[in-house]
């Protein structure tokens, strides 16, 4: 089965600039997840989606961070304007969550590399 | 709040030797899953193995084993005849369910080498 696609897989903008990358689920995968992860550090939880609500973003710099699941399959985020302290890789995973089968794999992307200069 | 903690930033083995990282959490969950995830250097987080805490019995997955002691809170990962290919970040993850989403924390990771 295809992976969790993810792009682009690198990244170099000026601060106060805007980006935005681009997640595309496993098939089928209710819930999409976004992470930050910063050099050093395990990955950090920026937003939850279930289908295209969003369930956490309780840790999503809400200022300048923004992201969307739109129909409930791709999602983009979008940093505007970024920070030098935003230099991290952005994980996309996805998750088969329904009713009757909880706590399942989350699979993972590539991540998106993103250098602010 | 749950929490997971890997206390060993970085760790050595030698290629065929067995190695042992650590993980500890924090929950007052009754039901929930670890995992342990391998991130090489391509950066794609792959399961290496998981376990059910209401399952008693120690996951293993060919080289690699778990101890679980759910008293103590402790999730560690054995990796046995190590392999170069091993090399990578190893991150912990705890995952429960709340209101029938999943959630997920990792641990800061620990990097492992692999000495030929």
């Amino acid at each position: 089965e295809a992976g969790v696609a993810q792009s682009p897989r690198y990244k170099i903008i000026e601060k106060r600039q805007s980006v935005a990358f681009w997640c595309n689920p496993i098939s089928g995968h209710a819930t999409l997840y976004w992470y930050q992860q910063i050099l050093g550090q395990g990955p950090k939880l920026l937003i939850q989606f279930q289908n295209n609500g969003v369930v956490d973003d309780s840790q999503l710099p809400k200022d300048r961070f923004s992201a969307e699941r739109l129909k409930g399959v791709d999602s983009t985020l979008k940093i505007q304007p970024a920070k030098l302290e935003d230099s991290a890789v952005y994980l996309c995973a996805s998750s088969l969550v329904a009713p009757t089968v909880q706590n399942t794999e989350a699979f993972f992307g590539q991540g998106t590399r993103l250098t602010v200069v | 709040a749950q929490t997971v903690t890997q206390s060993q930033p970085e760790m050595s083995v030698q290629e065929a030797e067995t190695v042992t990282l650590s993980c500890t959490y924090d929950t007052s969950e009754s039901d929930y899953y670890l995992f342990w995830y391998k991130q090489p250097p391509s950066r794609q987080m792959i399961l290496v193995i998981r376990q059910e805490a209401y399952k008693q019995q120690n996951a293993t997955e060919n080289r690699f084993s778990v101890n679980f002691q759910k008293a103590a809170k402790s999730f560690s990962l054995k990796i046995s005849d190590s392999q170069l290919g091993d090399a990578a970040m190893y991150f912990c993850a705890y995952s429960w369910s709340m209101n029938r989403d999943d959630k997920i924390i990792f641990g800061k990771g620990t990097r492992l080498h692999i000495l030929p």
